[in-house]
């Protein structure tokens, strides 16, 4: 079975600009979540969709965003992008959500400059 | 809210030896309890979880206890090896939550 599939791997940016990254959840998973992962903060949850509803969101501005389609595959937003936002951008899915094991895929590395 | 701390941030051993990871939690409602593994380059990697109920659990060379009293629970990795060389971190999940609240990490380095 094939693992959470996140792209691109590597993403460059300047301050100001918009970011979108993608994320395909294990088949037959319902929830996906994203976490940012920085050395300072360590991981930080983002959001959680579950059937296309967002259910839960952590403490991030509303720069962030996120969606998630009838397949399940989800995306990302970053709108003006800041130099703080540089991370490793990971997205985990699991088959219910909150009673299900999460698994992680090997994430979106974004800079911003 | 849930706040997990982690200890020691970084860890050294002799092949072979054992090495232990220990995580306390603020929540008692808290009642899942994963650890995960990161490679270099890759993603968070699951590799053991307890829930509340259970107060030990084994997977080959890889155990995890759970003390709901004290709210710490602990990774134990037996007959260590090079391949265990990675950054390990505990996360807490309340019953119907959405998100993990994870540990800040610990360095595992196994010495040949």
């Amino acid at each position: 079975k094939a693992g959470v599939t996140q792209t691109p791997r590597y993403l460059i940016k300047t301050r100001g600009q918009q970011v979108t990254l993608s994320c395909s959840p294990i088949s037959g998973h319902r929830s996906v979540s994203w976490y940012q992962q920085t050395p300072g903060q360590g991981l930080q949850f983002l959001f959680e969709y579950f059937s296309e509803t967002q259910r839960n969101k952590g403490n991030f501005p509303g720069r962030f965003s996120g969606r998630q389609f009838s397949n399940s595959r989800s995306e990302m937003n970053v709108s003006t992008l800041e130099l703080g936002d540089s991370a490793l951008y990971l997205c985990a899915s699991s088959l219910r959500g909150s009673t299900s094991p999460l698994h992680f895929g090997n994430g979106t590395r974004l800079t911003v400059t | 809210g849930e706040n997990v701390e982690q200890h020691p941030s970084t860890l050294s051993v002799q092949e072979g030896d054992s090495a232990v990871i220990k995580c306390t939690y603020s929540d008692s409602a808290s009642n899942y309890f994963p650890w995960y593994k990161q490679e270099l380059g890759k993603g968070p990697q699951l590799i053991i979880d307890i829930r509340s109920n259970v107060g030990e659990k084994k997977d080959q060379r890889i155990a995890v206890t759970l003390n709901k009293t004290a709210k710490h629970f602990s990774l134990h990795i037996t007959e260590t090896q090079p391949e265990d060389s990675a950054v390990y971190f505990c996360a807490a999940r309340g019953e119907g939550a959405q998100k993990l609240v994870f540990g800040q990490g610990t360095r595992l380095t196994i010495n040949p």
